[in-house]
């Protein structure tokens, strides 16, 4: 198994382009979820979702959209890029039941806008 | 809400030596997860140790363990004969089992543990 896979690894973008984020995992895992890591303040939900066809909102959402046509795949849409979005991302795989604890994290992506 | 706080930002330790980080945190839920994620300067996340509020008992992975004080919200992390390998940023994580779907994990600022040699 490859785990979660993100690309690209590194991103430079201009104020107001757009861009999607692509995350996959082959594990078969019903939950996935996005985070973004800044300085000091760890590790923030911006979205998530349960399965195929249902996504629902984090802490940080502003600014991005997703989707989940398929289980394997969690794309990150940012419609229009901004400063305040340069960040590393991170998607998670996480199987179904409480008794499933552990997330799988992809390696990240670097993003920065300019 | 829940928070998760680590007050240490940066630690230091001789190689072979022990050291001990901390992590508090704030619910009003009886029943929860803890975790300690460990991640190098490659960036990956790495699921350290985790610990189910409802046992009583430390959980333990080789090096590492934990020291877990439900009454008081503290969840520090032991790392024994520390290793060149064993630097690196470390999170600690809270989980609520009645998150319903979010399975959100609430991360704390972290603490960048350097091993000296």
């Amino acid at each position: 198994n490859a785990g979660v896979t993100q690309t690209p690894k590194f991103q430079v973008l201009k104020t107001g382009q757009s861009m999607t984020l692509q995350c996959a995992q082959d594990m078969n895992h019903e939950y996935m979820s996005w985070y973004r890591q800044d300085p000091g303040m760890g590790l923030r939900l911006i979205h998530y979702s349960v399965g195929a066809g249902i996504t629902d909102q984090g802490e940080v959402p502003n600014g991005y959209n997703v989707s989940r046509s398929t289980t394997e795949d969690f794309p990150l849409r940012l419609l229009s890029a901004a400063p305040s979005q340069t960040s590393v991302y991170f998607c998670a795989s996480k199987d179904r039941g409480q008794n499933s604890n552990e997330q799988y994290f992809g390696p990240g992506t670097r993003l920065t806008v300019t | 809400a829940q928070t998760v706080t680590q007050s240490q930002p940066e630690m230091s330790v001789q190689e072979a030596e022990t050291v001990t980080l901390s992590c508090t945190y704030d619910t009003s839920e009886s029943d929860y997860y803890l975790f300690w994620y460990k991640q190098p300067p490659s960036r990956q996340m790495i699921l350290v140790i985790r610990q189910e509020a409802y046992k009583q008992q430390n959980a333990t992975e080789n090096r590492f363990s934990v020291n877990f004080q439900k009454a008081a919200k503290s969840f520090s992390l032991k790392i024994s004969d520390s290793q060149l390998g064993d630097a690196a940023m470390y999170f600690c994580a809270y989980r609520s089992p009645n998150g319903g779907a979010t399975n959100k994990l609430i991360f704390g600022t972290g603490t960048l543990l350097a091993v000296q040699p």
